[in-house]
C-alpha cells in the first residue's frame, strides 16, 4: 500500500515560533508538493520539488520555505509562525511522465498558531 | 496563468437524483483535467482524469474545450457520494496542479 506520511497530525504553536512539517513518501516519486487547505479557498500550492535539492515556488510561498535533501522526504518550514498560517497542510507526491497530475496525499497536518 | 473555477460551494441532492458538479478552467494551452475527492476523515484522492475517459464509482466527466469545462456527472447519486470534490488542472511541462475551491456534495436519504 503506497503511502505519504506526515509526521504530525496536530500541532499548536505560538506566534513567532519556528515550525517544521515533515513528509515522507515510499513510492520513489520524483515530485513532492506542499499545499494548504482552507475552507472556501480550496487547496493552494505553497512549494513543490521535482528533484532532490530542487524547489519551486507555488502560488503562496511567502512566509514558508522548504527542504528536500533526500528523494523521499520533503519538509515545510515556517520560520516565524503567524496566526494567519493556521491551516491544514497537505503533502503530496507524484511520479513523472504520463502519471503527472496523479497526486498521492498525506493525511494532513492541522496547525494552529496562537 | 491557469485557473480553475467551481461555482458551487455547496450542492445538495436526494439519493437517486442526478448530480452535476461544475468546473470551468482557464488555460491557454492544452490542459489535463482531474477530479479529486475527499470523504469525511479520509485523505484526498484522485477520482478520475479526463485522458482516461473512464467511469469511476458511476461518475464521468467530459472535457469540453469549447466551453472550457470539465463537469462531473453521475446519473443516480448515492449517500456514500457525500464528500468534498475538487476539480484540478495540470498544464505545461511542470507538474504543478492547480485546484478549484471545491464543492461540498451532500446526498440526502
Amino acid at each position: 500500500d503506497v503511502k505519504v506520511t506526515q509526521s504530525s497530525r496536530y500541532l499548536v504553536k505560538r506566534t513567532g515560533e519556528k515550525v517544521f512539517l515533515e513528509c515522507v513518501q515510499d513510492m520513489d516519486h520524483e515530485n513532492m508538493f506542499w499545499y494548504r487547505q482552507d475552507p472556501g479557498l480550496g487547496l493552494r500550492l505553497i512549494y513543490f520539488s521535482y528533484d532532490v535539492k530542487m524547489k519551486e515556488k507555488g502560488d503562496i510561498p511567502e512566509g514558508y520555505s522548504v527542504s528536500r535533501e533526500k528523494k523521499e522526504r520533503f519538509s515545510l518550514i515556517l520560520e516565524s509562525a503567524s496566526t494567519n498560517q493556521t491551516s491544514m497542510y497537505l503533502c503530496a507526491s507524484s511520479s513523472g511522465g504520463g502519471k503527472r497530475g496523479e497526486l498521492f496525499f498525506g493525511e494532513g497536518s492541522r496547525l494552529t498558531v496562537l | 496563468a491557469q485557473r480553475v473555477t467551481q461555482p458551487e460551494k455547496l450542492l445538495s441532492v436526494f439519493k437517486g437524483a442526478p448530480v452535476e458538479l461544475k468546473c470551468n478552467y482557464s488555460y491557454s494551452g492544452s490542459p489535463e483535467l482531474f477530479w479529486y475527492v475527499q470523504y469525511s476523515r479520509q485523505r484526498l484522492q484522485l477520482l478520475l482524469r479526463h485522458i482516461s475517459r473512464e467511469s469511476i464509482k458511476g461518475f464521468t466527466a467530459d472535457l469540453n474545450k469549447g466551453e472550457t469545462s470539465f463537469h462531473l456527472k453521475k446519473p443516480f447519486a448515492q449517500e456514500e457520494d457525500s464528500a468534498m470534490y475538487y476539480c484540478a488542472l495540470s498544464g505545461g511541462s511542470n507538474y504543478k496542479l492547480t485546484f478549484g475551491k471545491g464543492t461540498l456534495l451532500t446526498v440526502n436519504p
